[in-house]
């Protein structure tokens, strides 16, 4: 069983249309990370967040940790061709530190087409 | 400042033999976590190590190891290697930010492939 479920696992979709990415667990999280992935490419950060509840923007994407810090959304806003590529959640459990291993959702497939 | 680099990008092995992944963390970055990324299980947690040391293990056999030396660079090495080996593998600094989180910069990854 996964820890962090990652849903849809596939998603593809025409350019400018809004789409929602959802990543849940039963676990609370510390923190948790948005990544994007491209072929042939390691993950990149997106974006971090810390507080429950809250909310960051990064231009047309806009992030969210639910209040109880157990789950994510990622919404993206009029996508782009250039939005396609694996979307990773990943939540770090336990206190600070170097030491702290995350726990990688299944990703969500994305693709727009033009 | 340069990036994670790994080596080598990509490798065929055999059944049985073993092989050595080499990465360069960020300058500055002392610590250096590895992960197994296949399409049926995702990115999965090998090992980390902060100043030698390994920190953390994922629940891999003992067939996979690792090492980091004082310059922080790594290796991970995979003996008796299996069909089942066969993924693409990551290696991941982390430089300490004001809240700690622990972001991972990531490498293009080593494509193992074994026949």
């Amino acid at each position: 069983t996964q820890l962090l479920e990652q849903s849809p696992q596939f998603l593809s979709i025409q350019e400018g249309e809004n789409l929602t990415v959802y990543c849940n667990s039963s676990s609370v999280f510390s923190s948790l990370q948005w990544y994007r992935q491209e072929p042939g490419e390691g993950p990149v950060l997106l974006v971090t967040v810390v507080t429950g509840g809250e909310v960051k923007k990064l231009k047309r994407l806009t992030f969210q940790f639910g209040d109880a810090r157990k789950d994510s959304s990622l919404h993206i806003t009029a996508a782009q061709p250039g939005d396609t590529g694996l979307y990773l959640c990943a939540g770090a459990l336990g206190s600070s530190g170097s030491a702290r291993q995350l726990t990688f959702g299944s990703g969500t497939q994305l693709t727009v087409l033009p | 400042k340069a990036g994670v680099t790994q080596t080598p990008r990509y490798l065929i092995k055999t059944r049985g033999q073993q092989v050595t992944l080499s990465c360069s963390p960020i300058s500055g970055h002392r610590s250096v976590s590895w992960y197994q990324q296949t399409p049926g299980q995702g990115l999965q947690f090998l090992f980390e190590y902060f100043s030698e040391t390994q920190r953390n293990k994922g629940n891999f056999p003992g067939r996979f190891s690792g090492r980091q030396f004082s310059n922080s660079r790594s290796e991970m090495n995979v003996s008796t290697l299996e069909l089942g080996d066969s993924a693409l593998y990551l290696c991941a600094s982390t430089g300490r930010t004001l809240a700690n989180t622990g972001e991972l910069f990531f490498g293009e990854g080593s494509r193992l492939t074994v026949l």
